[in-house]
């Protein structure tokens, strides 16, 4: 069957390291990646969008990798702040047309001051 | 500001009642979606819209129903047959036939069956 699956345990690191978050899927053929974030009580925020062709992503302190053989995206926080404390969601969209992403359930990235 | 508008905030449901939440955008966006969000659970897909007077069945259609007879307006009655309600509702909208941008979410609504 089809599965997203992303680190359900929250993930606490010291401020100004750098946050790294997993995304694995099996079963998925995904042309296109997205990473958001959401805070509690909140709807989820578009960060960035990957495209299966591209292996990576930048955009400010924010970096995305897309391994389409490894069936996974790494989500990269760079100089965190307890500010980026939150969680944050991977979407698949598959190949099929319709415009629908499947998304996965999240990590709790706790920076810690 | 453009964006997504949801209300209410906070909605409770008496066994046997149907809801009706409420979903507005002022982004010109054609599609529109509702997804379920549960605790330990990814969002689900509910039902989506691509353009005005048509949607589809998403993962989790039974016990719903929408409408789409505006481009701005896109709104989702939870029946009195969906068994499990309680949950946290999350409408959003993208840019029709392209893929290049993401969603654009609002702030959810908490139905709670009391």
């Amino acid at each position: 069957s089809q599965k997203i699956e992303q680190n359900s345990e929250a993930l606490n690191i010291q401020e100004g390291k750098t946050a790294t978050l997993t995304c694995n899927y099996t079963n998925y053929s995904p042309a296109y990646l997205q990473w958001y974030r959401q805070d509690p009580g909140r709807g989820p925020v578009f960060l960035l969008l990957i495209r299966e062709n591209e292996k990576e992503k930048r955009k400010e302190r924010l970096k995305v990798t897309f391994d389409t053989t490894l069936k996974q995206s790494l989500f990269h926080i760079t100089a965190s702040q307890p500010a980026d404390s939150a969680t944050y969601l991977c979407a698949l969209l598959t190949a099929s047309g319709t415009y629908k992403y499947i998304f996965g359930t999240g990590t709790r990235l706790k920076v810690l001051a | 500001d453009g964006g997504i508008t949801q209300s209410p905030k906070y909605l409770f449901r008496k066994e046997g009642q149907n809801v009706t939440l409420s979903c507005e955008q002022n982004l010109n966006h054609d599609a529109m979606y509702w997804y379920r969000q549960d605790p330990g659970q990814g969002l689900r897909l509910i039902y989506y819209s691509q353009i005005v007077n048509d949607f589809q069945k998403g993962d989790i259609a039974e016990g719903y129903s929408v409408s789409r007879e505006k481009k701005e307006s896109f709104p989702l009655t939870v029946t009195s047959a969906q068994k499990n309600p309680t949950a946290f509702y999350l409408c959003a909208s993208s840019i029709g036939g392209t893929t290049n941008y993401g969603y654009t979410f609002g702030s959810g609504t908490r139905l709670t069956v009391v």
